[in-house]
């Protein structure tokens, strides 16, 4: 089945340090691949998306490039705030149809200091 | 911005007893989702719900488990006979329909409910 496997956490880095969150995945078919933010005490926020390959998708200084060679998304910022301190999952889809289920990784906790 | 809801945000409940979630999505989705998060391990899917029917479950939504959209409004998820290991984070969330040809995948969550079963 779908699978997404995230790099092994937690994560600290200083303020302005560059960010690399690294996601691979299994999935059958294209899959939509997604990256969601959970802040401390709230719900699943989508940050970025890709649904074919060779997208890139970017949000808030974040980024993240489909790649279906080496079947990775990996969640990348050049200077990261402390306010970015978060839980990071990677996610996939596998239609693009409205109504499959989402399979996430583990989460990455990402800790900024100041 | 329209936002999806759910209540309560913590529930306590001792083991055997049933206890129901409740979810508001966004009022013009059609699409409706229960996951699961135990304390420290992934995001799991339960159940996708569309035309008021289940469209998707997975092996952990097992006879325990069902969903209703008693409204136009809410959608909720019940647990029969609560266990322990029900104690997790469940979150809803909702996504709208789409049309023929275009991706409308991005599902919006809530804040979740934590639940714990003593």
């Amino acid at each position: 089945g779908d699978s997404v496997t995230q790099m092994e956490g937690p994560v600290t880095l200083s303020e302005e340090a560059f960010l690399t969150i690294n996601c691979t995945y299994t999935a059958t078919g294209y899959p939509s691949l997604f990256w969601y933010v959970q802040y401390p005490g709230e719900g699943l926020q989508l940050l970025l998306k890709a649904t074919k390959a060779d997208d890139k998708g970017s949000n808030k200084g974040f980024e993240a490039t489909y790649r279906k060679e080496t079947t990775s998304f990996h969640l990348e910022k050049g200077s990261v705030q402390v306010s970015d301190s978060a839980v990071y999952f990677c996610a996939l889809s596998d239609k693009e149809t409205s109504g499959s289920r989402l399979t996430f990784g583990e989460g990455t906790q990402l800790t900024v200091n100041p | 911005e329209p936002e999806v809801t759910q209540t309560p945000s913590h529930q306590v409940t001792q083991m055997g007893q049933e206890v129901i979630l409740r979810c508001v999505p966004i009022s013009n989705h059609l699409y409706f989702y229960w996951y699961r998060q135990i304390l420290g391990q992934k995001v799991e899917f339960l159940v996708s719900f569309y035309n008021n029917e289940i469209s998707e479950k997975s092996e952990i939504f097992d006879d325990q488990f069902s969903v209703e959209r008693p409204d136009g409004s809410n959608f909720t998820l019940k647990i029969r006979s609560t266990k322990l290991e029900d104690s997790a984070m469940y979150f809803c969330a909702s996504t709208e329909a789409g049309l023929a040809g275009v991706s409308y995948n991005e599902q919006f969550f809530g804040p979740g409910t934590r639940l714990t079963v003593l």
